[in-house]
């Protein structure tokens, strides 16, 4: 039981290039989330998915697309990469029916820096 | 606006003394509230969650409390190790599930 994993761990972009992160979590979660921490700043959402094939924008979307087209994974893309993007991007999830109380799982981190 | 404050934004102590993080919220309605430890490095990681009936809650030398009348909850650390030096980040869950994460507090224990 690995419980959430992301990939890759580090990664350094040029602007203009794109890529994805991958997020895998393996406990049947229903929800998954993608995070970005910047320092002084707390957790803040880009894009969330309450089930296989949904996905939503969270507060902070722009630069940024997501797929769920399997329930234990959650990609999020950047497909023209900007400087701005540079940072560290958590995923999350947790089970639905316990979503209110229940605990919330993070990844490990992937740490993106756009030159 | 929702919003979670956390003090002091960074907190320097001696090994083996206790120490005691604040939060402040106006995230309403409120549903529930939550505490992470975050290593450097590392993702954050669960320490407790309390409802709104619940106005303490323990996990070993971690002991959060809860005020929902003043919206302030606080992190108390009992007996600190060099292995709590980490980020402590109180995230508020109101309507919706709808998660708002505090800044954190960065800790820091000295021998």
């Amino acid at each position: 039981n690995a419980g959430v994993t992301q990939t890759p761990k580090f990664r350094v972009l040029k602007t203009g290039q794109s890529m994805t992160l991958l997020c895998a979590q393996d406990m049947n979660h229903e929800y998954m989330y993608w995070y970005r921490q910047d320092p002084g700043m707390g957790l803040r959402l880009i894009h969330y998915s309450v089930g296989e094939g949904t996905t939503a924008k969270g507060e902070v979307p722009d630069g940024y697309n997501v797929s769920r087209l399997k329930k234990q994974n959650f990609l999020l893309g950047l497909e023209s990469a900007a400087p701005s993007q540079t940072s560290v991007y958590f995923c999350a999830s947790i089970k639905t029916r316990t979503a209110n109380t229940g605990e919330l799982f993070f990844g490990e981190g992937s740490r993106l820096t756009v030159l | 606006k929702n919003q979670v404050e956390q003090s002091p934004q960074s907190l320097i102590i001696l090994e083996g003394k206790n120490c005691t993080l604040q939060c402040n919220y106006t995230v309403s309605p409120f549903s529930n509230l939550r505490w992470y430890k975050q290593d450097t490095g590392r993702g954050p990681v669960s320490l407790t969650i309390m409802t709104f009936s619940e106005n303490t809650k323990s996990n070993g030398r971690y002991t959060a409390t809860l005020d929902a009348d003043t919206k302030q909850s606080s992190l108390h650390i009992t007996a600190s190790q060099l292995s709590d030096s980490a980020s402590y980040i109180c995230v508020v869950s109101g309507e919706g599930n709808k998660l708002v994460f505090g800044a954190g507090t960065i800790l820091r224990v000295k021998s």
